[in-house]
């Protein structure tokens, strides 16, 4: 199985901040990455697909680039709606991992 | 619209049999992969399986292989997760996800709500 492996787990910031958030694959996956967004009490939502394309409705702060084994997602000015838990995901070959997060909360 | 409606909470003891289902609406039931996700008390997302309702094609976790049963009934557009003999360790939430279609590999585009097992005796 293709390992995924985030950083920071924790990210403490302010509302107006620039924010990088790592995911690192054990192996190539060419582009085929996701970044999904969870809120606490609610499902994931696709954020970003194949490393940097913006999925339907989602503001364009939030940008996603990488390739090969290396991947970030930035959101440029953090807005108060988006302290979540973001994560990774490869869909490259079966079974499709996770990574195992980050927490973005408020400083 | 497009979504996919899970089955309410359950609470189960161990060794109990369980069911949960997944319908989906607003789309071709039949054209999308749909997966299972796990997600612990306080923990990450954890892929179990996934199954075109199309042709029952069905491919499971290593991890999970065994342990859960995935299916699908296209007549009624519904996946179900199923386990013979609950643990205590499968108390987690479960989200249903579609795969999004396009020309090869494709993210999960379309989420349930959850739903939520509890296994304690």
């Amino acid at each position: 199985d293709i390992q995924m492996t985030q950083s920071p787990s924790t990210l403490s910031a302010s509302v107006g901040d620039r924010v990088t958030i790592t995911c690192r694959a054990s192996q190539s996956i060419s582009d085929w990455l996701a970044w999904y967004q969870q809120k606490p009490g609610k499902a994931p939502d696709l954020l970003i697909y194949k490393a940097s394309n913006l999925q339907s409705g989602v503001p364009s702060r939030f940008s996603g680039s990488g390739s090969g084994t290396e991947f970030t997602l930035t959101i440029s000015s953090l807005q108060p709606d988006d302290f979540a838990t973001y994560y990774c995901q490869h869909y490259n070959n079966y079974p499709y991992t996770f990574g195992r997060g980050t927490k973005l909360d408020i400083k | 619209e497009v979504q996919l409606v899970q089955s309410g909470a359950e609470v189960k003891k161990p060794g109990e049999s369980l069911k949960i289902s997944c319908k989906g609406s607003g789309y071709s039931f039949t054209s999308h992969w749909i997966a299972w996700v796990r997600q612990m008390p306080g923990k990450g997302l954890e892929w179990v399986g996934i199954i075109h309702p199309g042709d029952s094609d069905t491919r499971y976790s290593p991890s999970l292989q065994g342990q859960v049963i995935i299916s699908a009934d296209k007549s009624i557009n519904t996946a179900y997760l199923q386990w013979r003999s609950l643990e205590a360790s499968d108390t987690a939430i479960f989200y249903c996800a579609r795969r999004s279609l396009g020309i090869s590999h494709n993210p999960f585009d379309i989420w349930g709500q959850g739903t939520v097992v509890t296994v304690s005796s």
